[in-house]
């Protein structure tokens, strides 16, 4: 059973650093994985994709890299922002019509 | 706009009722899922469904329903079986169809048993 894992659980870092979130798994016969946003009672709002045939995506201040072969994905926020604290999960699909399976998330805090 | 709806927002449950929480898009997905969120857990799957008229039970089903009868409605009951409800409710769509499978999300429900 694919099992996803986020470490770290939470991370408070002072205003204009750049950071790094990251994500393992399991199985690394994914699909795609998916970054997600969530603010304190919010829902989730997608940040990036990254099909299994792609290294990397870019938005902004914001780069997704996949390493499948080793499980692994990271989340790497430029200059960071107070306005970018929140609950970052990454989620795993092993098909186009499979579900997601979904890390517990990394809490940031950044503080001006 | 085009997007997800959940509503209530907040709903309060007595012990011993079926509660019925909706979602609704018009992103002209096919596919519709429903999570729950407990404080310092991931999202667990409940129900999803890939088309109309069909749908498949997730990690946790039990003590949950849902029916699927048109292509924008996919509303999820909660009833009296499942014994602790109290949680956020995540509705989720996608283009589906084996397709790249982006999900994209509704704001929530947080259903409190009082």
């Amino acid at each position: 059973k694919q099992e996803v894992t986020q470490i770290p659980a939470a991370l408070s870092v002072p205003e204009g650093e750049n950071l790094v979130l990251n994500c393992s798994f399991t199985d690394s016969a994914i699909y795609n994985l998916q970054w997600f946003r969530q603010d304190p009672g919010k829902g989730l709002t997608s940040l990036l994709l990254i099909q299994s045939s792609q290294r990397e995506q870019t938005s902004g201040r914001l780069n997704a890299s996949l390493d499948k072969s080793s499980g692994r994905s990271t989340l790497y926020i430029a200059a960071s922002q107070p306005g970018d604290s929140a609950t970052y999960l990454c989620a795993v699909s092993l098909s186009g019509y499979s579900t997601l399976t979904f890390g517990k998330g990394t809490m940031l805090l950044v503080s001006p | 706009d085009g997007g997800i709806t959940q509503s209530p927002k907040y709903l309060f449950r007595k012990e011993g009722q079926n509660v019925t929480l909706s979602c609704e898009q018009n992103l002209n997905h096919d596919a519709m899922y429903w999570y729950r969120q407990d404080p310092g857990q991931g999202l667990r799957l409940i129900y999803y469904s890939q088309i109309v008229n069909d749908f498949q039970k997730g990690d946790i089903a039990e003590g949950y329903s849902v029916s699927r009868e048109k292509k924008e409605s996919f509303p999820l009951t909660v009833t009296s079986a499942q014994k602790n409800p109290t949680a956020f409710y995540l509705c989720a769509s996608s283009i589906g169809g084996g397709a790249i499978n982006e999900q994209f999300f509704g704001p929530g429900t947080r259903l409190t048993v009082l």
